[in-house]
């Protein structure tokens, strides 16, 4: 069965503090997804990547295909950031996306 | 601004009964996407659309029903055959090339049904 493994499923740091969330599949993929959903549901789409790294403002999205395993980092994190952070990756032969159960993230000022 | 509006917010159900969530979509994408969202559990895909009249089961499609008659959009009725309904639904649309799942999926904020 083709699944995708979040760790950890809760995590509370202090403001300021660098973030690490991990994640990793069984098979090959053709994209991954990185995606934030806040406390009232919505989601918002943070990067899409196959291959290296991406970065945007603080948040910096990295995968490595040989390990099937990718991180999202958060520099200077702030109680903004406090959210659900879910992957999500496309298995190649499959067209729907598989999701991972989230990451709580809870950043004290 | 080009988003995506999912109503109502909240919405309760008798038992028994049907009922309709409304999505909508003014980003010009051909693809559109139901996702049904559990605690503890990844979100899990219900129906999905990737041109006007047509559209495929997901994986837990059993219970539910959707149409397709405009780009912009995409209802999911809850039948009184889905036997736990309860849940948070989730709307998400895309621009199609090359492989549907390849493109980023725009969210809705959700609506939250609940049975009385």
């Amino acid at each position: 069965k083709n699944e995708v493994e979040q760790s950890p499923q809760n995590l509370t740091a202090q403001e300021g503090e660098f973030i690490t969330i991990n994640c990793s599949y069984s098979v090959g993929i053709s994209a991954l997804h990185w995606l934030q959903q806040h406390p009232g549901g919505g989601i918002v789409s943070l990067f899409m990547l196959s291959s290296g790294k991406k970065k945007h403002g603080r948040l910096i999205a990295t995968i490595n295909i040989q390990e099937k395993h990718s991180s999202l980092h958060i520099t200077a994190s702030h109680p903004r950031d406090s959210a659900v952070y879910i992957c999500a990756v496309r298995y190649f032969g499959n067209e729907k996306l598989t999701f991972g159960t989230g990451t709580r993230l809870t950043i004290i000022p | 601004d080009g988003g995506i509006t999912q109503s109502p917010k909240y919405l309760f159900r008798k038992e028994g009964q049907n009922v309709t969530l409304s999505c909508e979509q003014n980003l010009n994408h051909d693809a559109m996407y139901w996702y049904r969202q559990d605690p503890g559990q990844g979100l899990r895909l219900i129906y999905y659309s990737q041109i006007v009249n047509d559209f495929q089961k997901g994986d837990i499609a059993e219970g539910y029903s959707v149409s397709r008659e405009k780009k912009e959009s995409f209802p999911l009725t809850v039948t009184s055959a889905q036997k736990n309904p309860t849940a948070f639904y989730l709307c998400a649309s895309s621009p199609t090339s090359g492989g549907y799942s390849n493109q980023p999926q725009h969210f809705g904020d959700g609506t939250r049904l609940s049975i009385l």
